[in-house]
């Protein structure tokens, strides 16, 4: 068990540059999450992965925002046309969840991606 | 939506000191964590407890699901110890809390 990864650590974009992160979750993980969080706050909820059905997803994603899970393994989370205000630190996580009823399941962190837009 | 309020938002201690971190949540909830977050960002789970006590190491926490609140409890704190910690609670994400920032002092 290696734990959540998440590559690249830390992106430096100019603005309206298009940036790709990607997730590779433990790998007897079914759910796959991401989440979005600022300086001095707490994580947010940006979107969840039940294999590779993505079943729900936060207002916070906006249309520039795009998450897929091809085949149930790992994860890639695109922001298009990146603005300022997307400067934030991006961190996924994955749980068990062994279907999609729900049913809770510890979720474990990755280290994130620092995104910093100039 | 469901809220959790943690308190207090910043906390200064002496190595050695003890500490309790306080959660509060607006509804029920089927899952209850607690997360370590260190100076590089990474998120460290410290308890999954949705009720009860559990404890690890100088560490233990309680949830009291009917009165919508959990605890955690540091012991003898280590300058380590130090960083902002984390109560979430799951309505299938998890919903944070602004965290607590501890700092402890050698």
């Amino acid at each position: 068990d290696t734990g959540v990864s998440q590559d690249p650590r830390h992106k430096i974009t100019k603005r309206g540059q298009n940036v790709t992160f990607r997730c590779d979750p433990i790998s007897e993980h079914n759910r796959l999450y991401w989440y979005r969080q600022t300086l001095g706050q707490g994580p947010e909820f940006l979107t969840y992965f039940q294999n590779e059905a993505q079943l729900e997803k936060s207002r916070l994603l906006s249309d520039r925002f795009s998450a897929e899970r091809p085949k149930g393994s790992f994860s890639t989370l695109e922001i298009q046309r990146t603005e300022q205000g997307d400067s934030a630190m991006y961190l996924c996580a994955s749980s068990l969840g062994l279907n999609r009823d729900f049913d809770p399941y510890e979720q474990y962190f990755g280290p994130g991606t620092r995104l910093t837009v100039t | 939506g469901i809220q959790v309020e943690q308190s207090p938002p910043d906390l200064i201690l002496q190595e050695g000191a003890n500490s309790t971190l306080r959660c509060n949540f607006s509804d029920s909830v089927n899952n209850l964590q607690w997360f370590h977050q260190n100076p590089w960002g990474q998120l460290i789970n410290l308890f999954y407890i949705p009720s009860g006590t559990k404890q690890n190491g100088r560490l233990s926490a309680t949830t009291v699901a009917t009165e919508r609140y959990s605890l955690l409890y540091i012991s003898s704190s280590q300058t380590t110890d130090s960083g902002v910690y984390f109560c979430a609670v799951e309505d299938y994400q998890l919903i944070w809390g602004a965290g607590t920032k501890l700092i402890i002092k050698p």
